[in-house]
């Protein structure tokens, strides 16, 4: 089975700080995504990358960096945290290589606060 | 701009069969139809994906119109464990090259 683990299921943070999020999947994929999940808007895409050190915006990159420097691990940066920013933030993985149809597999979550 | 219509929620009783219906009458030729499962708490969870044909796997039944313009999941014998919400998506590779979009789905609530 695959695995995508997420570094914190809960963080507090201060406006202003600095924030890692941590992602790490076990089984080889080559395609990780960062989504965002607030009531009433569903999912919503930031960053995503198809190889190491390779990266593309997704729909709501603003305020949000992204680093992958192993083919396992994708981290999600917010330079300097907002209020807005509080949220649920949910990693994924994909085989990719060209598969016609790819399945994305999720990690538990970390729900972020901003105060 | 909306690619996929649910009912924003339905109730089914404990070992009933759950249907749960998707529109997509804008759905192109080659693009598949996905449905996801998110329980409260947890990431997504990938449920069944097809193209034309009707499609089963261990969790779930896909069947989707011949014009493809709408689909149903599913779910055979319905436990309080999947009460969640499902979201039926519709895309090209499915997600692999740019992502998924997520509407609003349906909250799936199994009644004992």
């Amino acid at each position: 089975d695959v695995k995508v683990t997420q570094s914190s299921r809960y963080l507090v943070k201060r406006t202003g700080e600095k924030v890692f999020l941590e992602c790490v999947q076990d089984m080889d994929h080559e395609n990780m995504f960062w989504y965002r999940q607030d009531p009433g808007l569903g999912l919503r895409l930031i960053y995503f990358s198809y190889d190491v050190k390779m990266k593309e915006k997704g729909d709501i990159p603003e305020g949000y960096s992204v680093s992958r420097e192993k083919k396992e691990r994708f981290s999600l940066i917010l330079e300097s945290a907002s209020t807005n920013q509080t949220s649920m933030y949910l990693c994924a993985s994909s085989l990719g290589s060209g598969v016609i149809t790819d399945t994305q597999y999720f990690g538990p979550g970390t729900r972020l606060t901003v105060l | 701009d909306a690619k996929t219509t649910q009912p924003p929620s339905m109730d089914c009783a404990e070992g009933r069969a759950a249907n749960l219906p998707c529109n997509h009458s804008t759905i192109s030729g080659n693009e598949y139809v996905y449905w996801y499962r998110q329980i409260h708490s947890q990431g997504p969870q990938y449920i069944i994906h097809g193209l034309k044909n009707n499609e089963t796997n261990e969790m779930a039944s896909l069947i989707i119109t011949e014009d493809r313009k709408s689909s149903t999941l599913i779910l055979p014998h319905a436990t309080l464990r999947d009460t969640a919400v499902y979201y039926c998506i519709v895309s090209l590779s499915g997600g692999g090259a740019d992502g998924l979009t997520f509407g609003k789905g349906t909250h799936l609530i199994i009644q004992p």
